[in-house]
């Protein structure tokens, strides 16, 4: 069954540092998410992507935040100085073909901002 | 105001007994959907139930939406200790784009 994946599982950064997160999302869907989760809190909406840009961003996602679809395949989230409160799991989730369908999400990247 | 309120937040049974978790949200919505996750691990798609349909049922598992009083409820019949997790209602507006909105989710122990 097609599933959304994730890398890394787990990624340390010392404050300050850019990180860059993998997905692959489920082939051939269309929309693109990202979503972040502090520990022990509610899953937050980050962004949206759809043709090649971004269709819905939310506050937390600020200036140090970007998305990326270099190639076909991969749906990149970058950030570029991360904070002590940047440490959450980040997920990423995908739709297929209509707006509104059930959001598959991938495992999640663990990142710890030391 | 939040979206996506579930209640309670914390739920304790014992195998196959039956586990009822609310959800309450505050705006207009295209569909409702139901998460599972287990402890620091990924969210799994249990459900979607869509603004026009009042109950859908896949398993064990039976949701319920009342567009009146914008709630729904997910039900899980005859428990087992691998149903443990935190179970979540996430909702998409009727506005443009599909963003999730998320409750802060249930918390559900089966013992056995």
């Amino acid at each position: 069954e097609p599933e959304v994946t994730q890398t890394p599982s787990h990624q340390v950064t010392q404050m300050g540092q850019e990180v860059i997160l993998r997905c692959v999302p489920i082939s051939n869907h269309l929309y693109f998410y990202w979503y972040r989760q502090i520990l022990g809190q509610k899953v937050e909406f980050l962004v949206s992507f759809y043709n090649n840009e971004i269709s819905e961003k939310s506050e937390i996602f600020d200036d140090q935040f970007s998305v990326e679809r270099p190639d076909g395949s991969n749906f990149t989230l970058k950030i570029r100085s991360t904070k002590l409160e940047d440490s959450a799991m980040y997920f990423c989730a995908s739709i297929g073909f209509r707006l509104g369908d059930e959001q598959f999400f991938g495992p999640g990247t663990r990142l710890t901002v030391l | 105001s939040q979206q996506g309120e579930e209640d309670p937040q914390a739920l304790s049974i014992q195998e196959g007994e039956n586990a009822t978790m609310n959800c309450s949200y505050k705006t207009s919505i295209n569909n409702l959907q139901w998460y599972r996750q287990n402890s620091g691990r990924g969210l799994v798609h249990l459900i979607l139930i869509r603004s026009n349909e009042r109950e859908k049922h896949s398993g064990r598992l039976r949701v319920t939406l009342d567009t009146s009083k914008k709630s729904s409820s997910l039900l899980i019949t005859a428990s087992r200790a691998a149903d443990t997790a935190s179970y979540f209602c996430a909702t998409a507006t009727n506005q443009a784009g599909t963003a999730l909105i998320f409750g802060k989710g249930t918390t559900l122990s089966v013992s056995s």
